[in-house]
């Protein structure tokens, strides 16, 4: 199943190059971040997650980083691989809330 | 691959039609929710399940109906969908329904079609 269609912002890196995949978000009551990994076929997969009080989160080849002066979040890949092509997308929980809100996505293709 | 399966994975059906769409985890998980992802939106929750109570209906027209017989288990019933509501459905489970602590898992979809 394609997650989306032909309006999604789109980024092409090299293979081994590093990625940077940018997502705002809107509410500054959001205190909890997600990032997720859509292949074709497949459903959504959680990447890497960070909370509000935190500005950065390392996981493997992945970085997090928040800004919560400008309500930004920041994906980067490190030495990118062909796998990692995918539409990526981030969410955000409301504090208070029960519900993750989430963005619209950016497709990543790896060129070879 | 993730524990949570769909069937079926494509179905086309004409507005006039009842179908259903079924979600089974087991991962022996607690929480159960349907999303509606389309083309030109983000992904939107449509309704959560925790221990086989509706704990949340996000604004969702009456056409879709859920059923949750038990933990493992979830249905979307349709009928009389609109052509609009063509996108892909998913569903997902986490161990409770605490997204700031409970990752969610999602199966890979049913690609709905209505004509």
């Amino acid at each position: 199943g394609e997650s989306v269609g032909l309006h999604l912002p789109t980024l092409s890196v090299q293979e081994g190059d590093n990625s940077i995949i940018n997502c705002a978000y809107s509410n500054s009551a959001s205190d909890y971040f997600i990032w997720y990994k859509q292949e074709s076929g497949k459903g959504p997969q959680f990447i890497i997650d960070i909370r509000s009080n935190m500005d950065k989160r390392q996981g493997q080849r992945v970085t997090v980083l928040l800004n919560k002066t400008v309500k930004h979040l920041s994906l980067q890949i490190a030495a990118t691989q062909p796998g990692d092509s995918a539409v990526y997308f981030c969410a955000e929980l409301i504090q208070g809330a029960q519900k993750l809100v989430f963005g619209q996505g950016t497709r990543l293709t790896i060129n070879p | 691959e993730t524990g949570v399966t769909q069937t079926p994975r494509h179905l086309v059906m004409g507005m006039t039609n009842k179908k259903s769409l079924k979600c089974e985890q087991h991962l022996g998980h607690n929480a159960m929710y349907w999303y509606k992802q389309s083309a030109k939106k983000p992904l939107e929750l449509m309704f959560v399940y925790n221990f086989k109570e509706q704990t949340e209906n996000n604004s969702v027209p009456s056409r879709f109906s859920p059923e949750c017989p038990n933990s493992s288990h979830l249905f979307l019933h349709l009928h009389t969908l609109q052509p609009e509501d063509s996108a892909l459905y998913l569903c997902a489970s986490s161990q409770y329904a605490s997204p700031s602590t409970d990752t969610q898992y999602f199966g890979p979809g049913t690609r709905l079609t209505v004509l």
